[in-house]
This record gives C-alpha cells, sequence and structure tokens, in this order.
C-alpha cells in the first residue's frame, strides 16, 4: 500500500526557515517523480513544485510565488521526499501536501500545516 | 500560466440523476504528438485529500465507478456522473498538466437536490 506521510511543519516567524519531509512506503520511490502542494486558508490547491526522478536528472522545478526560497530534494535511499522553505513569508501559511508522480496524482499524504506568523 | 475555468460553480442533482461539470482551460493542453489531453479530474469530499477520478481527460483511475467519465478535447472538458449516487457528494476540480506551473479550476460543489 503506497504511503506518503508529511511531518516538519509548525508556526515559524516571518523570514525564518523550515524543512518539511515525505516518507513514503509501499513504492520504489526512486522510479517516481514527487510534487508538492500547498492550500491556504479559504483557498484552492497550490502546486509547489516537483522533483524528477535520478533517471531524469532529479531537475526540479517550481512555482513562480516560492522560485528561489524553496527547494526540493530528494533521498532515494530513504525514500523520503523534502521542501526546504527560507525566507518565509505571511502568505506561505498553508496545508502541505506531498504526491506521488509529477502529472496527475493518484497518491496524497494527510498535509502537515505551516503557519508563518510573528 | 494556463488558467482552468469550471462552471457551474455549484449544482444540485436529484439521486440517479446526471450530473455535468464543465471545464475551460485558456489554451490547449493537447499534445498533438501523443494525441492526448493533459487533463485530469478529482473528487475532494470535506476533511479529505483528493482523489483521483479521470486522467488523460478520459482514463477512469483505477477503482472509480463507471458511472464517472470524462470527455472533450483541446479547451474544452466534461465530466459526467451518469446517475449521481449519495457518496458522489463532493467537490469536484480539473488539473490541467501540460504545463508548468500545473494548474486547477475552481471546483464545483455537486450536491443532492
Amino acid at each position: 500500500e503506497v504511503q506518503l506521510v508529511e511531518s516538519g511543519g509548525g508556526l515559524v516567524q516571518p523570514g525564518r526557515s523550515l524543512r518539511l519531509s515525505c516518507t513514503a512506503s509501499g513504492f520504489t520511490f526512486g522510479d517516481y517523480a514527487m510534487s508538492w502542494f500547498r492550500q491556504a486558508p479559504g483557498k484552492g490547491l497550490e502546486w509547489v513544485g516537483f522533483i524528477k526522478t535520478r533517471t531524469y536528472g532529479g531537475t526540479t522545478e517550481y512555482a513562480a510565488s516560492v522560485n528561489g526560497r524553496f527547494t526540493i530534494s530528494r533521498d532515494d535511499s530513504k525514500s523520503i521526499a523534502y521542501l526546504q522553505m527560507n525566507s518565509l513569508k505571511t502568505e506561505d501559511t498553508a496545508m502541505y501536501y506531498c504526491t506521488r508522480d509529477g502529472r496527475f496524482f493518484s497518491f496524497w499524504g494527510q498535509g502537515t500545516m505551516v503557519t508563518v506568523s510573528s | 500560466d494556463i488558467v482552468m475555468t469550471q462552471s457551474p460553480d455549484s449544482l444540485a442533482v436529484s439521486l440517479g440523476e446526471r450530473a455535468t461539470i464543465n471545464c475551460k482551460s485558456s489554451q490547449s493542453v493537447f499534445d498533438s504528438s501523443n494525441n492526448k489531453n493533459y487533463l485530469a479530474w478529482y473528487q475532494r469530499k470535506p476533511g479529505q485529500t483528493p482523489k483521483l477520478v479521470i486522467y488523460w481527460a478520459s482514463t477512469r483511475e483505477s477503482g472509480v465507478p463507471d458511472r464517472f467519465s470524462g470527455s472533450g478535447s483541446g479547451t474544452d472538458f466534461t465530466l459526467t456522473i451518469s446517475s449521481l449516487q449519495a457518496e458522489d457528494v463532493a467537490v469536484y476540480y480539473c488539473q490541467q498538466y501540460y504545463s508548468t506551473p500545473l494548474t486547477f479550476g475552481g471546483g464545483t460543489k455537486v450536491e443532492i437536490k
């Protein structure tokens, strides 16, 4: 059974950093791209970015709203995807979800909440 | 960015009747090199994560009842629930994966009349 479990969320001050983890199980992690989404309170789902597999160079793409501040990485040996979030803004407050794949998404984690506030 | 526009915002349908949801993209999501439309549909119930219903515009995800069907090409797409069941009450979203940033429609809330 495919499982994705996010962790690392919490309350953080504006300008600080936070790293989210997505621990995967039930599939060969290294064979799949991994993506991150977020949903701010009262707003719709927003794509944050994805990381391709090592076969495809492990390349990443990001939404314009986070480009240059957020970095997605992966550790295939541990089956974990990471979302490093720097220079956080209040508008980054959201539930963050990881998903398997990079196009359409059958598997979602339950999310981890990030609140950016002073 | 490709903007996805859904209509209606909400609809109420009697049990056993047909529900039709529309999704329009601001530019074509059809790739003529492989004859595929890069369009997916999701169902989302309160407190749950999105559930993939349809991908490639018309391919039903494994385990999804055959009362769900997707159609359309280019910029105009439709999700049809042929005979609405109580468990189908949810918000439905379309999503394009033709180009990044991946984008979603605003959602259509389906209720029982």
